[in-house]
């Protein structure tokens, strides 16, 4: 498709296991985000991509988050030992960067859930 | 730092209204963008409409325009004539450029709009 694609759509995990979440940009898009949202609340900023390099990594919570994207497109965001509190949709966008709105194309998001 | 403030958690307006959504922001990069997205309740966020400060006009888009105040920091949401289908959650968004054309977009923590028939 022509959008960005993440999968899987719902994840449902036990306290204390490992979760991949695979995020699928729109072709030439060079920039990639991930985002983090609870019910109720906005976005929040994970870290984000230009070409294969983390160019800002602020955001990931502590050091079980942890996001790579080695050929410049794909990207997965890797989460150890889930804990209850990282319950939420965590949702990935891309942008063109030669495009001076920079406007974020947002997939559907990934609805995790830690038991 | 960047910062987003939106201080209505929710609001109700007859349909056919006009609605204003409150925004304001804090950084100090003088090269910034600002953006509205509509998230209704399937999830997904939608695009409204852009804003950059070095704009002389402000950004009009169909129903959307917004309200840009540099010097008092704020770009309200005006939303002409509400239909049914704006109920959703709207919010507003901040890019600084710090030299680069990607970088970093924050989002505040949203206004949940509500229209009434």
């Amino acid at each position: 498709g022509a959008g960005v694609s993440q999968t899987p759509s719902n994840k449902v995990t036990e306290k204390g296991k490992y979760v991949e979440l695979r995020c699928d940009p729109i072709s030439g898009h060079t920039a990639l985000y991930w985002y983090r949202q609870s019910l109720g609340q906005g976005p929040e900023f994970l870290i984000y991509f230009q070409g294969t390099g983390a160019a800002d990594d602020s955001g990931l919570p502590n050091d079980r988050f942890f996001a790579v994207r080695p050929e410049g497109s794909v990207s997965t965001l890797k989460i150890q030992r889930t804990e209850r509190g990282d319950s939420a949709v965590y949702l990935c966008a891309s942008s063109s960067t030669g495009r001076d709105t920079g406007e974020l194309f947002f997939g559907e998001g990934s609805r995790l859930t830690v038991l | 730092a960047q910062k987003i403030t939106q201080t209505q958690p929710g609001m109700f307006v007859q349909e056919k209204e006009a609605v204003t959504l409150d925004c304001t922001y804090d950084t100090s990069d003088p090269s910034y963008g600002l953006f509205w997205y509509k998230q209704p309740s399937s999830g997904e966020m939608i695009f409204l409409i852009y804003q950059g400060s070095y704009d002389q006009q402000n950004a009009t888009e169909g129903r959307y325009s917004l309200n840009f105040q540099k010097a008092r920091k704020s770009a309200n949401l005006v939303i002409s004539a509400s239909q049914l289908g704006d109920s959703a959650m709207y919010f507003c968004a901040m890019r600084d450029f710090r030299g680069s054309s990607a970088s970093k977009i924050i989002f505040g923590s949203g206004t949940r709009l509500s229209i009434r028939p």
